[in-house]
C-alpha cells in the first residue's frame, strides 16, 4: 500500500502571499489531520477532517484553513503568510474510526520571507 | 499549558542497554497514548500505543508502561540498536471523537555501539 503523499515538498514563498499544500492519504483511510512542527513549538495539531466535515480544531488562527474532498485527499491554505509560518507543514491519515493510529507523511517545508 | 510534556530532552544510552523514555501529561481524560520515533527530513513513524484501561502493552523490543495515578507512561527499548537513535515523540488523543494527537516535544535517543 502507498504511504502517505505530500506535495510540495519544499516551498518557499514571501510575507503577504498564500499558499495552498496537499495531501494524499493512505487508501482507504477517511481521516486526514494536519500539523505544524516548528524547532520551539514541537508538534502542533492543527485540524483534523474526516469524510469531508472538519472534526476537531487546534488553536491556530483564521488564516489557517483546511479541507477535505470525496476521495479522503485533503488541502490546507494558509493565507497572508508572516515569517513565523515557516515550519515543516505534516499530515497524517488514519482508518478514522476503530484503530486511532496515525501514519503521517514526509512533511512540506515552508519557509516565508 | 503543555498537555503532554516529555521532560528530557535527550538521552544516550549503549547498544543492548535498556532505553526508557519518558512522558508525563495533565489531562485525566485522555484516553489513549502513543508513541512515534522521527529522523531528520521524514514524518513521525508510528511505534506503539496503549489505552487508557490497560498498563502496558508490548511489540517485541518495544514496550509501553502507563500510570494512570501518576499520569505518567514510559516507552522501554530492550536491547538498544544503533537504529533507534531517532527523536522520540509521546502523544495522547485529543478527544474520543477523532483521531487528533497533542505531541509532546519529545526526546532525542542516542545509542552508541
Amino acid at each position: 500500500k502507498a504511504g502517505v503523499t505530500q506535495t510540495p515538498r519544499y516551498l518557499i514563498k514571501t510575507r503577504g502571499q498564500q499558499v495552498t499544500l496537499s495531501c494524499s492519504p493512505i487508501s482507504g483511510h477517511r481521516s486526514v489531520s494536519w500539523y505544524q512542527q516548528t524547532p520551539g513549538q514541537g508538534l502542533q495539531f492543527l485540524f483534523e477532517y474526516f469524510s469531508e466535515t472538519q472534526r476537531n480544531k487546534g488553536n491556530f488562527p483564521g488564516r489557517f484553513s483546511g479541507r477535505q474532498f470525496s476521495n479522503s485527499r485533503s488541502e490546507m491554505n494558509v493565507s497572508t503568510l508572516e515569517l513565523g509560518d515557516s515550519a515543516l507543514y505534516l499530515c497524517a491519515s488514519s482508518l478514522g474510526t476503530g484503530k486511532r493510529e496515525q501514519y503521517f507523511g514526509p512533511g512540506t517545508r515552508l519557509t516565508v520571507t | 499549558d503543555q498537555q503532554v510534556k516529555q521532560n528530557s530532552p535527550s538521552l544516550s544510552v549503549q547498544e543492548g542497554r535498556i532505553s526508557i523514555l519518558n512522558c508525563d501529561y495533565t489531562n485525566s481524560m485522555f484516553d489513549y497514548f502513543l508513541w512515534y520515533k522521527k529522523y531528520p527530513a521524514e514524518g513521525p513513524t508510528f511505534l506503539i500505543s496503549i489505552s487508557s484501561i490497560k498498563d502496558k502493552n508490548e511489540d517485541g523490543r518495544f514496550t509501553v508502561f502507563l500510570n494512570k495515578s501518576a499520569k505518567h507512561l514510559s516507552l522501554h527499548i530492550v536491547p538498544s540498536q544503533p537504529g533507534d537513535s531517532a527523536v522520540y515523540f509521546c502523544a495522547a488523543r485529543v478527544n474520543q471523537a477523532g483521531t487528533a494527537l497533542i505531541f509532546g516535544k519529545g526526546t532525542t535517543l542516542s545509542v552508541s555501539s
